[in-house]
């Protein structure tokens, strides 16, 4: 079972301020997804990396996937009390399969 | 994207008892996928709902506990069967598209 850990798990700034989250594991990868989930919603994708070594950016976050696709990161830049939730990576196995989910890293955003 | 719509929301049971949860999708789709997000945890797969087809269960989930429908291509229920408080969870149906999946809101399940 390929698995997915997510550091910090936990994660609470200051309005402005800047921050990274990581999605790691020892499985290589065929894609990760990662996903922010708010309270009483479903999660809900933001973006998908599927090259090694792999930037995209959507508005003020960056996303980077790892040269060896085993690993991720998010990037916000100036966070804000809206980037506030739940945020998840997901990697999908290289059969295409099946996606498995980290356990997430909860970010607060302070006013 | 497809959208889904999941009801209930939430809701409060007695042990004992049994609860099916909806969701209708605006499009057809092969696959849908419900999967069970514990306090604090991530989500954990329960099961892939073909339609015609009984459903594929994941380890650790049996179909006499989460018995499944998928009568069409676009509506699916969970039921959520003999329910005791380790059932309380949110309950979290999905479709796959090429993108990446689809979630519904979820049902945030209290068994009391």
């Amino acid at each position: 079972t390929q698995l997915l850990e997510q550091s910090p798990q936990f994660l609470s700034i200051q309005e402005g301020e800047n921050l990274t989250v990581y999605c790691n594991s020892s499985s290589v990868f065929s894609s990760l997804q990662w996903y922010r989930q708010e309270p009483g919603e479903g999660p809900v994708l933001l973006v998908t990396v599927v090259t090694g070594g792999e930037v995209k950016k959507l508005k003020r976050l960056t996303f980077q996937f790892g040269d060896a696709r085993k690993d991720s990161s998010l990037h916000i830049t100036a966070a804000q009390p809206g980037d506030t939730g739940l945020y998840l990576c997901a990697g999908q196995d290289n059969y295409g399969q099946n996606f498995v989910f980290g356990p997430g890293t909860r970010l607060s955003v302070l006013p | 994207s497809a959208v889904i719509s999941q009801k209930p929301s939430r809701d409060i049971c007695q042990r004992g008892t049994s609860l099916t949860i909806q969701c209708q999708v605006d499009s057809q789709v092969t696959m849908m996928f419900w999967y069970r997000q514990q306090p604090g945890q991530s989500l954990t797969l329960i099961a892939t709902a073909n339609q015609g087809s009984e459903a594929t269960y994941e380890s650790g989930f049996v179909i006499d506990k989460f018995p499944i429908s998928r009568p069409n291509l676009t509506f699916s229920t969970l039921t959520v069967s003999n329910m005791s408080p380790e059932d309380s969870s949110i309950y979290l149906c999905s479709v796959r598209a090429a993108s990446g999946y689809t979630f519904g809101s979820g049902t945030r399940l209290t068994v009391v």
